[in-house]
């Protein structure tokens, strides 16, 4: 079966340019989640959606960040404006439900440099 | 909340001599558990997970990990490495329950291990 897919790769921007990200989930699976991914740390979640619905956004910077998942499939994240801070790896993961005990797939990533 | 400890930031080692990558959590819940390897570049892949059951979880290469719930440990083992292996491992952990219905995971900074030929 196919994996998550991520676009673009790599990106480089100056800041306080825009940006945004796709990810197009495992068929099927209910459940999609954005980490932002900062170099020498652990991934850490900035949104998690139940087909096209938030579940938790709680650590999602909500005045420059948003992300959608209009038919429940595939999903956007966005930063307007970027900083220099929000330099790091977006992942996108999907599992089949939201229960815990449910494994996250994850995607290869996109790579942000903001310059 | 959770908090996950891996205490080594980088682990060196030689091909085929064992390996033990160190990782403990923080929660006032129960949790489940998991081990996550990343090869450059590319996304996180599932080692393994302790969910309920037998403490020793056996997972994907020849990785094994032991849960100690008293220790509130869950140290991932092998006992031959190979250059393959090469790659950064991330411990992480999620609430069995969540009244909001989020599970999501939290992570360690993750284990850098090198194999050296």
């Amino acid at each position: 079966e196919a994996g998550v897919a991520q676009s673009p790769r790599y990106k480089i921007i100056e800041k306080r340019q825009s940006v945004a990200f796709w990810c197009n989930p495992i068929s099927g699976h209910a459940t999609l989640y954005w980490y932002q991914q900062i170099l020498g740390q652990g991934p850490k979640l900035l949104i998690q959606f139940q087909n096209n619905g938030v579940v938790d956004d709680s650590q999602l910077p909500k005045d420059r960040f948003s992300a959608e998942r209009l038919k429940g499939v595939d999903s956007t994240l966005k930063i307007q404006p970027a900083k220099l801070e929000d330099s790091a790896v977006y992942l996108c993961a999907s599992s089949l439900d939201r229960g815990s005990g449910n494994e996250q797939f994850f995607g290869p990533g996109t790579r942000l440099t903001v310059l | 909340a959770q908090s996950v400890t891996q205490l080594d930031s980088q682990v060196p080692v030689f091909e085929e001599a064992p390996v033990e990558l160190r990782c403990n959590y923080s929660s006032s819940v129960s949790v489940y558990l998991f081990w996550y390897v990343q090869y450059p570049n590319q996304g996180l892949q599932l080692l393994l997970k302790y969910l309920s059951g037998s403490t020793l979880v056996k997972g994907i290469n020849g990785f094994e990990a032991e849960f100690n719930k008293s220790q509130t440990s869950f140290h991932l083992r092998k006992p031959s490495v190979h250059i393959s292996d090469t790659a950064e491992y991330f411990c992480a952990v999620t609430p069995t329950h969540s009244g909001a219905g989020s599970y999501q995971l939290t992570f360690g900074k993750g284990t850098k291990l090198s194999v050296i030929p």
